[in-house]
């Protein structure tokens, strides 16, 4: 059974950095494509980025409007996905939920909150 | 960057009805098209990929259909556990994007 498990959500001040984790297991990570996806407050769903598998060349890609501040990686080691966010803003406030590929399994999400 | 256009943006409906919910891509897709529904409070779940392709385990009563900018969500008889949010998902060219959702509710 595939499992993702998102950590590191929390409250953080504007401009501020937090890393988010998605720990999987029950399928092989270091051959998917994995995302991540946000859901603000009563909004509907946004694709933060991707990275390939290493295999696929690894290449991060991301939504322009966290493009520069957000860095995706993948540890294959530990079947772990990561979400960097750095000069956070109010609007990156949301839950945010990793999934596989192209949204074949999720997790249950993490939030942030931004706010001073 | 492709936008998807998603209609209706809501919608109340009866149980047994005849659902369907149209995404429309500002460019060709081709077959790049998923469907996710999202109960409230819930985590979203995916119906179909490459437009048509139902999920394992997802009811016969949702189909998919449409290939280049037009797609189609069919729920053939609405029941009451598909009160709920959808969304599409394109994924042939990044960035990524989602239709806005369609909140289909109890008439």
């Amino acid at each position: 059974e595939v499992q993702l498990v998102e950590s590191g959500g929390g409250l953080v001040k504007p401009g501020g950095s937090l890393r988010l984790s998605c720990a999987t297991s029950g399928f092989t990570f270091s051959g998917a494509w994995m995302s991540w996806v946000r859901q603000a407050p009563g909004k509907g769903l946004e694709w933060v980025g991707q990275i390939k598998s290493k295999s696929g060349g690894g290449t991060p890609v991301y939504a322009a409007a966290v493009k520069g501040r957000f860095t995706i990686s993948r540890d294959d080691s530990k079947d772990t996905l990561y979400l960097q966010m750095n000069s956070l803003k109010t609007e990156d406030t949301a839950l945010y939920y990793c999934t596989t590929g192209n949204g074949g399994g999720w997790g249950q999400g993490t939030v942030v909150t931004v706010s001073s | 960057d492709i936008q998807m256009t998603q209609s209706p943006s809501a919608m109340s409906a009866s149980v047994g009805d005849r659902v369907t919910i149209t995404c429309r891509a500002s460019q060709g897709i081709s077959s790049n098209l998923a469907w996710f529904q999202q109960k409230p409070g819930k985590v979203p779940k995916r119906l179909i990929y490459s437009a048509s392709t139902l999920e394992s385990g997802v009811p016969s009563r949702f189909s998919g259909s449409g290939s280049g900018t037009e797609f189609t969500l069919t729920i053939s008889s609405l029941q009451p556990e598909d009160f709920a949010t959808y969304y599409c998902l394109q994924h042939d060219t990044f960035p990524l994007t989602f239709g806005g959702g369609t909140n289909v509710e109890i008439k």
